[in-house]
């Protein structure tokens, strides 16, 4: 069946330190990809897609995601995050039909 | 680009009445809008998709009766939830699909919906 796993419910990083978090997925053709991110009370906001091509995105606001087909994986990452990082953020797999599943997010908690 | 606004952003109703949520494509033509609803530190389930002057095609367990989706022009989708009940509070997000590709989808800033 197809469904996107994000293990962490929440993570908490300092304001400055790296971050990485982690998305598997299970999909039995190429995966399109997408990280979203959601303020409080807000809607989506895409933060980067991978189709094709380079495994490794660059998207808005400094991240990034490495995609890697063995691992079903697609972590995001960030080098330094920054208080307004702090939010909800959601992988999730286009998976035809016009349809995206959605992982079950991460909360990230930037800590002073 | 691509901006999708909703209206209202939080409505209060009473128990048993309807509510009706509009989902909008600002600057682009949505051939395909979706109806998401999510409950709190919960990831988004999909309601029902609509194509523009088509019915909607509901996901199993949505009661179509209960949440009725218009998709009447390639800007607008509305979502009318009726008789509304306690449970049906909740974090209503709408997204839309332009003609660009089926992958990618803009999302609304949702509507909060409290049924007292």
């Amino acid at each position: 069946a197809q469904s996107v796993t994000q293990p962490d419910i929440h993570i908490t990083v300092s304001e400055g330190a790296s971050l990485e978090l982690r998305c598997n997925y299970s999909y039995g053709a190429t995966p399109y990809l997408f990280w979203y991110v959601q303020s409080p009370g807000q809607g989506l906001q895409l933060l980067l897609k991978y189709f094709s091509g380079d495994t490794l995105v660059q998207g808005i606001k400094g991240f990034e995601a490495e995609f890697k087909r063995s691992q079903s994986s697609f972590n995001l990452r960030k080098p330094s995050v920054h208080w307004s990082d702090a939010a909800e953020y959601f992988c999730a797999v286009y998976t035809g039909g016009f349809k995206t599943i959605f992982g079950a997010g991460t909360r990230l908690f930037v800590k002073a | 680009g691509a901006v999708v606004s909703q209206h209202p952003s939080w409505v209060i109703c009473k128990s048993g009445t309807s509510v009706k949520i509009e989902c909008r494509s600002l600057d682009f033509q949505a051939t395909t809008m979706f109806w998401y609803r999510q409950f709190p530190k919960q990831s988004l389930m999909l309601m029902a998709t609509s194509n523009e002057g088509s019915k909607a095609t509901y996901e199993q367990g949505v009661e179509k009766d209960k949440f009725l989706i218009n998709h009447a022009s390639l800007t607008l989708s509305t979502l009318t939830v009726t008789s509304a009940h306690p449970e049906d509070s909740s974090f209503y997000i709408c997204s839309a699909r332009g003609a660009g590709g089926p992958y990618e989808q803009y999302f609304g800033p949702g509507t909060r919906l409290t049924v007292t």
